[in-house]
């Protein structure tokens, strides 16, 4: 059983449509973040939200973290093909050893 | 350059044989994570050191994997008897401390294929 659960697992999209992904968990986190993963490379942080409720924009892309901090939301607006990528959420297990726990991802191919 | 730099980008080996995989993360950052990570797949969590000290191992799939930070900078993951299912992308981590809203910088992983 994953912690966190990224819904949907693919996404393949033309130029210009918006989009929802939405990472989801039974647990509440102190904060929660976004990361971008382009292939070759390393997942490189977009976002970090901290309180219930909170929306950040960042560009086209704005991010939500649920009322009771169990979920978020990134919601990009007018995707561009340079939006493909791997996103991935991410929580730091405070109850634990301050490990950083990734989601299962969502896969984004956004097309010309 | 001033980030996470990880060796050898790609490593082909055979089954039953040792590996190890070096990381050297960004200076002065007292944190490093070691992750696998499958094709389209979140990096799944191995090992997260403090310093010198592997503070959480619970990720480590079994006692072929180990991991050494003996000076609280570079990391190195070692693989013994490797099997054809240990091929994955190995990526690394660091962070300037531990906790909730610190940003961790990946390096570009390393690629290992066992055949």
């Amino acid at each position: 059983t994953q912690l966190l659960e990224q819904s949907p697992q693919f996404l393949s999209i033309q130029e210009g449509e918006n989009l929802t992904v939405y990472c989801n968990s039974s647990s509440v986190f102190s904060s929660l973040q976004w990361y971008r993963q382009e292939p070759g490379e390393g997942p490189v942080l977009l976002v970090t939200v901290v309180t219930g409720g909170e929306v950040k924009k960042l560009k086209r892309l704005t991010f939500q973290f649920g009322d009771a901090r169990k979920d978020s939301s990134l919601h990009i607006t007018a995707a561009q093909p340079g939006d493909t990528g791997l996103y991935l959420c991410a929580v730091v297990l405070l109850y634990n050893t301050d490990k950083l726990i990734f989601g299962t991802g969502t896969r984004l191919q956004v097309f010309p | 350059g001033a980030g996470v730099s990880q060796t050898p980008s790609n490593k082909v080996t055979e089954k039953g044989k040792y590996v190890e995989l070096r990381c050297d993360p960004i200076s002065g950052h007292t944190a490093l994570y070691w992750y696998r990570q499958s094709l389209g797949q979140g990096p799944e969590f191995l090992i997260y050191f403090q310093g010198t000290g592997a503070a959480d191992d619970s990720g480590l799939p079994n006692d072929r994997f180990f991991a050494v930070r003996p000076e609280g900078s570079v990391s190195t993951l070692k693989i013994q008897r490797t099997e054809r299912g240990d091929s994955a992308v190995y990526l690394c981590a660091s962070s300037l401390t531990a906790g909730p809203h610190t940003e961790a910088f990946f390096g570009q992983g390393t690629r290992l294929t066992v055949v």
